[in-house]
């Protein structure tokens, strides 16, 4: 079962904007987190939520941050963009975050950055 | 810390002929192990999981994975591909012991032909 949506499908954005990413979670996962996909690796964590309180951290710098509001609803924000921020940025929820669950992706935001 | 590896990163093969995709990992800790699929333009969906019991995992789309904890290994295999099963594959693997997140191998991108 699927249901996670992400908004937009595609952004150019130029280098040292800031952009905002979107996600919406199934109804009833507590937990969201954020993977960085670049052309032809595998996703890398960004960050995980639960309950509206950052959970966990992978190695990325701060000028990436996040939001999650009760409405299942999440925000990916990257300040100072720079070239190698070009990627698809995945999503993904579940229920409790706990090591075992599926996690459901959504189809990812493909960012530019020129 | 945990890696993947995954062995090949395109694999061409004929339809209705077998296919093994080869995932490797390396961890200090008990790990869950994964397999997700990509198809183009898309997220990322669930094929399989292992957390325990039986080292045989049936998934969907008639895909199998085999955990060999010796050889530290969780390949995927399917007896008979078809043409719709060209995609992106990734082996993850996340910590027992955390809550928070999956780490990915680079992939293997299958390609049947007819």
């Amino acid at each position: 079962e699927t249901g996670v949506t992400q908004s937009p499908t595609h952004l150019i954005k130029t280098r040292g904007q800031q952009v905002t990413l979107r996600c919406s979670s199934q109804s009833g996962h507590n937990t969201v987190s954020w993977y960085q996909q670049a052309l032809g690796q595998g996703p890398q964590f960004i960050f995980q939520y639960y309950r509206e309180e950052e959970n966990g951290r992978g190695n990325f710098p701060p000028r990436f941050s996040g939001l999650q509001f009760p409405n299942y609803s999440s925000e990916l924000n990257v300040n100072a963009l720079e070239l190698d921020d070009s990627a698809l940025y995945l999503c993904a929820s579940s229920t409790s975050g706990g090591a075992g669950d599926t996690q459901y992706f959504g189809p990812g935001t493909r960012l530019t950055v020129l | 810390a945990q890696s993947v590896t995954q062995l090949d990163s395109q694999v061409p093969v004929f339809e209705e002929a077998p296919v093994e995709l080869r995932c490797n990992y390396s961890s200090s800790v008990s790990v869950y192990l994964f397999w997700y699929v990509q198809y183009p333009n898309q997220g990322l969906q669930l094929l399989l999981k292992y957390l325990s019991g039986s080292t045989l995992v049936k998934g969907i789309n008639g895909f199998e994975a085999e955990f060999n904890k010796s050889q530290t290994s969780f390949h995927l295999r399917k007896p008979s591909v078809h043409i719709s099963d060209t995609a992106e594959y990734f082996c993850a693997v996340s910590r027992m012991d955390s809550s928070y997140k999956l780490i990915f191998g680079s992939g293997t991108r299958l390609l049947v032909r007819p």
